[in-house]
């Protein structure tokens, strides 16, 4: 079975550019979450998806960041316009119908670093 | 406020012991709790999930503990090996339609040998 697809795996830009960031969750998996992880820290979530539909984005910054999910399937993040602060590894998961039980899964991440 | 805690940022012991990591929350009421385990570079990885209504889960080396009263979870690693080195996070899981899912900032364990 293949696990979540995430690119790029890196990416460096300047502060005040814009960048996008993909996702593929596993086959079937109608759950969807963004995260973003600062070094030291634990994952924070971002925004989840049930199919194509927004369950939470409480913590979206959403004056610059924005997340699609067209289809129900995969999934982009933007983050225009980037700040230093915004320098993380960007986590996508997704699970199965029957969370918790059955564990989320994560893809590898892209690093991003905000000059 | 509501916060999670995990017993500290770094913990070296030696090959052969017991590992104990510590997750404390306030101000949550959890119905799941989950340990991951995430090396460098990479995504973190389900290790074990504990219901509510649970002591104790076990699995292979690993065990973990829920005290709803304490508000605290142990997760222990048994015969610790240096390939356990890595970062441990707990996460709550909680109760709402959307199962929104919390998590501490992790403890980095390396095992000597």
């Amino acid at each position: 079975e293949a696990g979540v697809a995430q690119s790029p795996r890196y990416k460096i830009i300047e502060k005040r550019q814009s960048v996008a960031f993909w996702c593929n969750p596993i086959s079937g998996h109608a759950t969807l979450y963004w995260y973003q992880q600062i070094l030291g820290q634990g994952p924070k979530l971002l925004i989840q998806f049930q199919n194509n539909g927004v369950v939470d984005d409480s913590q979206l910054p959403k004056d610059r960041f924005s997340a699609e999910r067209l289809k129900g399937v995969d999934s982009t993040l933007k983050i225009q316009p980037a700040k230093l602060e915004d320098s993380a590894v960007y986590l996508c998961a997704s699970t199965p119908a029957n969370f918790p039980e059955e564990t989320q899964y994560f893809g590898p991440g892209t690093r991003l670093l905000v000059l | 406020s509501q916060k999670i805690e995990q017993n500290s940022e770094a913990l070296n012991i030696q090959e052969g012991k017991t590992a104990t990591l510590t997750c404390n929350y306030t101000n949550y009421s959890p119905a799941y709790l989950q340990w991951y385990r995430q090396d460098p570079g990479r995504g973190p990885v389900f290790l074990l999930l504990i219901r509510e209504n649970e002591k104790e889960k076990r699995k292979e080396r690993l065990k973990v503990t829920f005290d709803t009263t304490l508000k605290q979870s142990l997760f222990h690693i048994t015969a610790s090996q240096p390939a356990d080195s890595a970062t441990y996070l707990c996460a709550l899981v909680l109760y709402s339609s959307a199962s929104k899912i919390i998590f501490g900032s992790g403890t980095r364990l390396s095992i000597r040998p």
